[in-house]
């Protein structure tokens, strides 16, 4: 089954410490998105990857890292300099970042790791 | 401006219609959107229509997309317990395709 993975499903930290949270896809996309959900509010963009090597700030990237080692990989590390980390974290990842010839957009996600930092 | 726009609230009875709307604000969307994202779950794509396109049906989905008023809309037919849930919907754009905008989500209620 083809699909996109984020592990752990909770995760619990405490304050000060960095932590790293897990996506994979085997769909073959070659871009890769982190959004953060926050409780009644939609979703905001923290980084996204086009393609291997390769990545972009989003919205509210402070705090954040990523990396894009390989294609089916693309893991956030949430650091000590997030001051609200506490939040439910979703990766998603779409066949091109640019749509690609008459392509759409859409982007799948993975199950969400919900991250509470105490 | 950046806003994609969606009422919180939705409450209807099991095997009536249901109507989640939206509005957005850039008139370069190319597509939009909707998803479905159950309790302490991802978001599940549901449909999407492209900007010159005025509906779309898919078994029980109908979405409508007025492209004057940057109104688009969801339609379930025949609405079931399984279909509570939050309803949010996405647009892309001509200059940004990466990046789709989310609307804070409709929170869909059906009542047996």
């Amino acid at each position: 089954d083809g699909g996109i993975t984020q592990s752990p499903k909770y995760l619990f930290r405490k304050e000060g410490q960095n932590v790293t949270l897990s996506c994979e896809q085997n769909l073959n996309h070659d871009a890769m998105y982190w959004y953060r959900q926050d409780p009644g509010q939609g979703l905001r963009l923290i980084y996204y990857s086009q393609i291997v090597n390769d990545f972009q700030k989003g919205d509210i990237a402070e705090g954040y890292s990523v990396s894009r080692e390989k294609k089916e990989s693309f893991p956030l590390t949430v650091t000590s300099a997030q001051k609200n980390p506490t939040a439910f974290y979703l990766c998603a990842s779409s066949v091109s970042g640019t749509g690609g010839v008459g392509g759409t957009y859409e982007q799948y996600f993975g199950p969400g790791t919900r991250l509470t930092v105490t | 401006g950046e806003d994609v726009e969606q009422s919180l609230f939705l409450s209807v009875r099991e095997g009536d219609s249901s109507v989640i709307n939206c509005t957005y604000t850039d008139s370069s969307s190319t597509y939009l959107y909707w998803y479905k994202q159950e309790p302490g779950a991802g978001l599940q794509l549901l449909t999407y229509i492209f900007s010159n396109m005025d509906m779309k049906q898919d078994q029980r989905l109908t979405v409508l997309l007025n492209k004057k008023d940057k109104h688009l809309s969801l339609r379930i037919a025949d609405t079931q317990t399984g279909d509570s849930a939050i309803y949010f919907c996405a647009e892309s754009r001509m200059d940004s395709s990466y990046k789709l905008i989310f609307g804070s989500g409709t929170r869909l209620l059906v009542r047996p």
